[in-house]
């Protein structure tokens, strides 16, 4: 079982306010990815990460930021929540780029806006 | 973004049978992954093919390729009820691209 933790497992927040999510890993893997999934939508990308301070934006990256400062942890952050934002978030990693290297997933992180 | 089409969207089985679950594109994979998962959990890579015309087997679960690498099957043989979850496959958007797309899967439940 890859080390990947995801915190918290399950939040409820109000419609406006900043929330943040962690993911920590201790593959020490160069690529992390934040994805949601959704009925009828499956896992979508939201942000990814290709090293420390290096990120770049998926295909649902609207209202959503990332950071990066060291190796292990991936911050997810919704600057003002919406009710369009409850959703299962899930961390992955890799520890390559290439077109068959694998993902690793965390157990998600279930998140209500009311 | 390479959209990824997967059939069925559910399937209801009884324990025993057999099934297939099938993964398509209009464009060419350069390779394609298929992921299990379970409620509550993150999925779970099951097998990765790369070239047109595999076929790899784990267990009871066939996976094939094909030729022309725009479309894979998953077959199960004599299902269990702990092959019950949602089957996703995956690939990359296109050539150097980090990001894996994924299928919107097929919910499989095994019934005993």
């Amino acid at each position: 079982d890859a080390g990947i933790t995801q915190s918290p497992r399950h939040k409820v927040t109000e419609t406006g306010t900043p929330v943040t999510l962690r993911c920590h890993q201790t593959e020490n893997h160069r690529y992390m990815y934040w994805y949601r999934q959704d009925p009828g939508h499956g896992l979508r990308l939201i942000h990814y990460s290709y090293g420390v301070k290096d990120t770049d934006k998926g295909e649902v990256s609207d209202g959503y930021s990332v950071s990066r400062s060291k190796t292990e942890d991936f911050l997810l952050t919704l600057e003002s929540a919406t009710s369009s934002q409850t959703s299962v978030y899930f961390c992955a990693i890799s520890p390559k780029g290439e077109s068959n290297s694998p993902l690793h997933f965390g157990n998600g992180t279930r998140l209500t806006v009311t | 973004t390479q959209l990824l089409e997967q059939s069925p969207q559910f399937l209801s089985i009884q324990e025993g049978e057999n099934l297939t679950v099938y993964c398509n594109s209009s464009s060419v994979f350069s390779s394609l992954q298929w992921y299990r998962q379970e409620p509550g959990e993150g999925p779970v890579l099951l097998v990765t093919v790369v070239t047109g015309g595999e076929v790899k087997k784990l267990k009871r679960l066939t996976f094939q390729f094909g030729d022309a690498r725009k479309d894979s099957s998953l077959h199960i043989t004599a299902a269990q009820p702990g092959d019950t979850g949602l089957y996703l496959c995956a690939s990359r958007s296109g050539a150097g691209s980090y990001q894996l797309t994924f299928g919107k899967g097929t919910k499989l439940s095994v019934i005993p």
